[in-house]
């Protein structure tokens, strides 16, 4: 089983403020993709990163792919409300069909 | 709008009934997906229809069936449930053989056994 852990579980922080989350495995993925779900909805695919080392940025978030493609962070500058949700990371081995889904980290960002 | 549809949005049932969830995705997709989300657990993945192929995890219940009668549609039949099968209920699309399966969800089955 190739299990992939997401930490902290729980974040609450101010609003303005930076945060990191962290999506671990000892697997090797060929690919990982993060999630963010607000309540009452299905996740919705953030970004993909696909080789080790790898930086994407999508506004004020930054998304990094381990060298080793086991593990990847997510880093908010200066959160708002409305960031405010469940992010999930998910890997995926090759050209499999089943992606492996962290547990999440529930993000609440306070006004 | 995902482009994934869920119906119905919430649903309370007695573990005698019987039941369906449908899904329908309008992204000219042609795999789908059925997973179960519980509270602090990672999505479980219970079945995969990709190419009119069926996967499923071998450690889901008899109780529930799933139905892919076309590329579009994808049904979970219900019966018999039990307390511990209440969660929220995914479906979700995806491109066949497309490189790193990136996955649209729907909203979602709160579903509640009595």
């Amino acid at each position: 089983t190739q299990l992939l852990e997401q930490s902290p579980q729980f974040l609450s922080i101010q609003e303005g403020e930076n945060l990191t989350v962290y999506c671990n495995s000892s697997s090797v993925f060929s690919s990982l993709q993060w999630y963010r779900q607000e309540p009452g909805e299905g996740p919705v695919l953030l970004v993909t990163v696909v080789t080790g080392g790898e930086v994407k940025k999508l506004k004020r978030l930054t998304f990094q792919f381990g060298d080793a493609r086991k593990d990847s962070s997510l880093h908010i500058t200066a959160a708002q409300p409305g960031d405010t949700g469940l992010y999930l990371c998910a890997g995926a081995h090759g050209s499999a069909r089943q992606l492996t889904f962290g547990s999440g980290t529930q993000l609440t960002v306070l006004p | 709008e995902t482009g994934v549809t869920q119906t119905p949005r919430h649903l309370v049932m007695g573990m005698t009934n019987k039941k369906s969830l449908k899904c329908e995705q309008h992204l000219g997709h042609n795999a789908m997906y059925w997973y179960k989300q519980s509270a602090k657990k990672p999505l479980e993945l219970m079945f995969v229809y990709s190419l009119e192929e069926r996967v499923e995890n071998n450690s889901v219940p008899s109780r529930f069936s799933p139905e892919c009668p076309n590329s579009s549609h994808l049904f979970l039949h219900l019966h018999t449930l039990q307390p511990e099968d209440s969660a929220l209920y995914l479906c979700a699309s995806s491109i066949a053989g497309a490189p790193y399966n990136e996955q649209f969800f729907g909203p979602g089955t709160r579903l509640t056994v009595l």
